[in-house]
């Protein structure tokens, strides 16, 4: 599976948007987007995933570039309970395995 | 969406002993299940795939004398630890998919402690 690259940790205020950056600069046409976010000690939870286009769901939005080497989580309107690691995976297929990064520690304050 | 459940979600035992984890999927059906283990302030590590009625496929590095995973059915993996030793101290996470969407369905996550 294709590497990628996210920042460590950011900060987005209650009530605006968060915009989650991921390069994956490798990927294959065959490989999705997926991410995942995890809240401290629980279990990973699904967010989206998308191959090339533009993804949007109850929870966030997926932007892919049209050269598909970077991709922006956006949750619209950030709450305290966001405030979790969150994982950009690239992935082959619908039934492989899911190969995890160091994540994005997103903090949503007051 | 699917859920996957598993039992215990802490256990805290003696060195030496063998613990037990179960991992269910409650309204679908698992044909693949992966295990994780978490150490603190840590990514989730793959530690094994296993699909139905097959032995699992253990990732480098991985003892598969030492975490016994069994699927014998859609709905049920188990991850043994055996003989644990307090480094195994860890969370571990499992997981399923149907291989038809496309997603993969965690379970909220077991935290071995060993004493």
């Amino acid at each position: 599976d294709a590497k990628t690259t996210q920042p460590p940790s950011m900060d987005c205020a209650e009530g605006r948007a968060a915009n989650l950056p991921c390069n994956h600069s490798t990927i294959s046409g065959n490989e999705y987007v997926y991410w995942y976010r995890q809240i401290h000690s629980q279990g990973p939870q699904y967010i989206i995933h998308g191959l090339k286009n533009n993804e949007t769901n109850e929870m966030a939005s997926l932007i892919i570039t049209e050269d598909r080497k970077s991709s922006t989580l956006i949750l619209p309107h950030a709450t305290l309970r966001d405030t979790a690691v969150y994982y950009c995976i690239v992935r082959i297929g619908t039934a492989s395995k899911l190969t995890f990064g160091t994540g994005t520690r997103l903090q949503v304050t007051l | 969406g699917a859920v996957v459940s598993q039992h215990p979600s802490r256990v805290i035992c003696k060195s030496g002993t063998s613990v037990k984890i179960e991992c269910r999927s409650l309204d679908f059906q698992a044909t693949t299940m992966f295990w994780y283990r978490q150490f603190p302030k840590k990514s989730l590590m793959l530690m094994a795939t296993s699909n139905e009625g097959s032995k699992a496929t253990y990732e480098q590095g991985v003892e598969k004398d030492k975490f016994l995973i069994n699927h014998a059915s859609l709905t049920l993996s188990t991850l043994t630890v055996t003989s644990a030793h307090p480094e195994d101290s860890s969370f571990y996470i499992c997981s399923g998919t149907s291989g038809n969407t496309g997603e993969l369905f965690f379970g909220e996550g077991s935290r071995l402690t060993v004493l």
